[in-house]
């Protein structure tokens, strides 16, 4: 069936180290999503990605959707401990609109 | 503008009993999916339900069933309890109209559920 995969599982830096997730689908995706879950939290909507090869940015953010639209990146400029939690990539499943989730990339930032 | 509400915030079953997990939408959203998630594992979907009827379904046996009431409010319901169903169980609403959108999705705080 269709998955979402991301690594690495565990990442953990020094404050101000840049930081990378990487978001692989088996099948070409309309859209991926992004999210953020702080530890005892919820997963909190990040960026959604719609065409192929599209880069946005969000301050110290920077998302990219591969140009296949298979795979995705996350890439976090010098940070900071605020940056600690785990990051999800999100897939709609076929053409219906619910989603799956990859097992998230839990990021540590060592002050 | 109230987001997404959930209760309750922390339950304790026992293995075989039956539990009710609720959820408000967060205003103006028409559209609320359930999702379970197992620690260290990301959300999984349960169900979606729009318009009173369930939209949606994911890979969980018939134990899990939901109902969603006029006012887009939900219910997830879970029958004979099993020590695996031990997660957080997240509710998201989102807005869909008649034709499929992939909107993003607002997740309530969850429900923190613990089978004995």
């Amino acid at each position: 069936g269709q998955q979402v995969m991301q690594i690495p599982q565990y990442q953990h830096v020094q404050e101000g180290e840049d930081f990378t997730t990487y978001c692989n689908s088996s099948t070409t995706l309309s859209n991926i999503q992004w999210y953020k879950q702080r530890p005892g939290g919820h997963p909190v909507f990040l960026i959604q990605l719609v065409k192929s090869g599209e880069v946005k940015k969000q301050k110290r953010l920077t998302f990219q959707f591969g140009e296949a639209k298979k795979n995705s990146s996350l890439h976090i400029t010098a940070t900071q401990t605020t940056d600690v939690g785990t990051y999800f990539c999100a897939g709609p499943r076929g053409s219906q609109g619910n989603l799956i989730f990859g097992k998230g990339t839990k990021l540590s930032v060592k002050p | 503008d109230a987001g997404v509400t959930q209760s309750p915030t922390h339950l304790i079953k026992t293995r075989g009993q039956q539990v009710t997990l609720r959820c408000s939408p967060k205003s103006g959203h028409d559209t609320v999916s359930w999702y379970q998630q197992a620690l260290g594992q990301g959300p999984q979907f349960i169900f979606q339900y729009y318009e009173e009827e369930e939209r949606q379904r994911g890979n969980f046996p018939d134990r899990f069933s939901g109902h969603q009431f006029p006012n887009y409010s939900s219910e997830l319901n879970v029958n004979a309890l099993l020590l695996g169903d031990s997660a957080l169980y997240l509710c998201a609403s989102s807005l869909v109209g008649l034709r499929d959108s992939y909107n993003e999705q607002f997740f309530g705080p969850g429900t923190r559920l613990t089978v004995l």
